[in-house]
């Protein structure tokens, strides 16, 4: 595709259910990441790979939080027994190389836990 | 702790005249400086950077200072347009690590026709 796409963008989940947020990264992007972004404020790292290999996860807030590429592609952010907390929106973005800082991002994925 | 700061979480200028949006820093570890732009239910937009060996970067209406010893970034469009109107991040990368970027929380300007 063109761009990042995320899906779905937007997601209801009641408190203690299992959530899965898809990432299609641009295509032949080596670079992938994962960002929460609170409201109000600045996206924070969760989690990077390259290619299929997950470098950094030392931004996952607990392990609960769960990311995989296993092709080097699509990416899937899972999030288990969701807590009103994890209400945010998550951002995912990628990059051509790992020389390349200038990420491009999906729309988001909002995600409301009641 | 925040290590990338914007304290002004607003900022509204006439069009036509200068939008100067400031950001702070503390980690002395930070090489990479972007700016991105976002517009409502959309991602951030890469808008301009600035390496920490230079002090300027300019492209078109869009210009980014960087004075390193005062750990501050600024980043100046002239003129300014409506469509400029947006939610404005600041963001920072360190010299070794996974490349991720550290960001603000924004500041949100609004241009006045």
């Amino acid at each position: 595709g063109a761009g990042v796409s995320q899906s779905p963008r937007y997601k209801v989940a009641k408190r203690g259910q299992d959530v899965a947020l898809r990432c299609d990264p641009i295509s032949g992007h080596v670079s992938l990441f994962w960002y929460q972004q609170a409201l109000g404020q600045g996206p924070e790292f969760l989690t990077y790979f390259q290619n299929e290999a997950q470098l950094d996860k030392s931004g996952l807030p607990s392990d609960r939080f769960f990311a995989e590429r296993p092709e080097g592609s699509v990416s899937t952010l899972k999030i288990q027994r969701t807590q009103q907390e994890d209400s945010a929106v998550y951002l995912c973005a990628s990059t051509p190389s790992i020389l390349n800082t200038e990420a491009f991002f999906g729309q988001g994925t909002r995600l409301t836990v009641v | 702790d925040q290590q990338v700061k914007q304290n002004s979480p607003s900022l509204s200028v006439q069009e036509g005249r200068i939008s100067i949006l400031n950001c702070d820093y503390t980690n002395s570890m930070f090489d990479y400086f972007l700016w991105y732009k976002k517009y409502p239910a959309e991602g951030p937009t890469f808008l301009i950077s600035i390496s920490s060996i230079k002090d300027k970067n300019e492209d078109g209406r869009f210009t980014v200072f960087l004075n390193k010893s005062a750990k501050h970034l600024s980043l100046h469009i002239v003129p300014s347009q409506p469509g400029d109107s947006a939610v404005y991040f600041c963001a920072a990368r360190r010299q070794t690590g996974a490349n991720n970027l550290f960001f603000g929380t924004g500041t949100r300007l609004t241009v006045i026709p």
